[in-house]
């Protein structure tokens, strides 16, 4: 079975920095995009980053390009997320999730899309000074 | 790409049919014949699930009474006959460009 544990999530300060991890396990994480979708209190789905499976390739939103960056440990199965300069407007539920769409240079075009299945359970991450 | 879901709220009858629309403000069909459309359901208290992936192929042990279909700017997911365990908030993404999700369209039962 599939599984994706995401932890790092808590309460942090405006401008301040937070570390999401998430361990993956049920399937050979090495060979897989993974991805992190935010869900803001009572909002929709908002995609943040993908990584490639060798994490050569990654994307972000352009709300948090520049702030946040992904990175991964094929050795450990785990993915993460740091989150830097964090905002009010960064507070959400974030879900790592299993997959992801690789775009292609120059024409931006995609080279190959895995539909986000799983998803984790979420990491809470609020902001308050 | 912006896309937008109708109907916002859908009240439904178990056993009846429902459909969900998506459009969206360019075409999601690539040069390789696929829509970049995929569909998910967010349960009440739950993560979301995959169910619809490139407009029309159902995810594993999705039952086949959801089926997606259209083609370039819009889409639609039909739940041909609805039981309770459909109800949530169904949302639609596309992929052909910097990932983006529609608005999601809450299901209840009437």
């Amino acid at each position: 079975e599939v599984q994706l544990l995401e932890s790092g999530g808590g309460l942090a300060q405006p401008g301040k920095s937070l570390r999401l991890s998430c361990a993956a396990s049920g399937f050979t994480f090495r060979t897989y995009a993974m991805s992190w979708v935010r869900q803001a209190p009572g909002k929709g789905l908002e995609w943040v980053s993908t990584i490639s499976a060798p994490g050569d390739l990654k994307y972000y939103a352009d709300s948090v390009k520049g702030r946040f960056s992904t990175s991964r440990d094929n050795s450990k199965n785990t993915v993460f997320l740091q989150m830097d300069s964090l905002r009010a407007d960064d507070a959400a539920v974030y879900y790592c999730v299993k997959g992801g769409t690789l775009f292609g240079a120059p024409n931006g075009e995609p080279i190959a899309h895995f539909p986000f299945d799983p998803w984790g359970q979420g990491a809470r991450v609020s902001i308050s000074s | 790409i912006v896309l937008t879901q109708s109907p916002l709220s859908l009240p439904v009858i178990p056993g009846e049919a429902a459909s969900i629309h998506c459009r969206s403000s360019q075409s999601l069909l690539h040069s390789n014949g696929y829509n970049y459309l995929d569909w998910y359901l967010q349960k009440p208290g739950q993560s979301p699930q995959l169910l619809i992936w490139l407009g029309s192929s159902r995810a594993s042990g999705v039952p086949d009474r959801f089926s997606g279909n259209g083609s370039g700017t819009d889409f639609t997911l039909k739940i041909s006959r609805v039981e309770a365990e459909d109800v949530g908030v169904y949302y639609c993404m596309q992929a052909l460009q910097t990932l983006t999700f529609g608005g999601g369209t809450r299901v209840e039962i009437k």
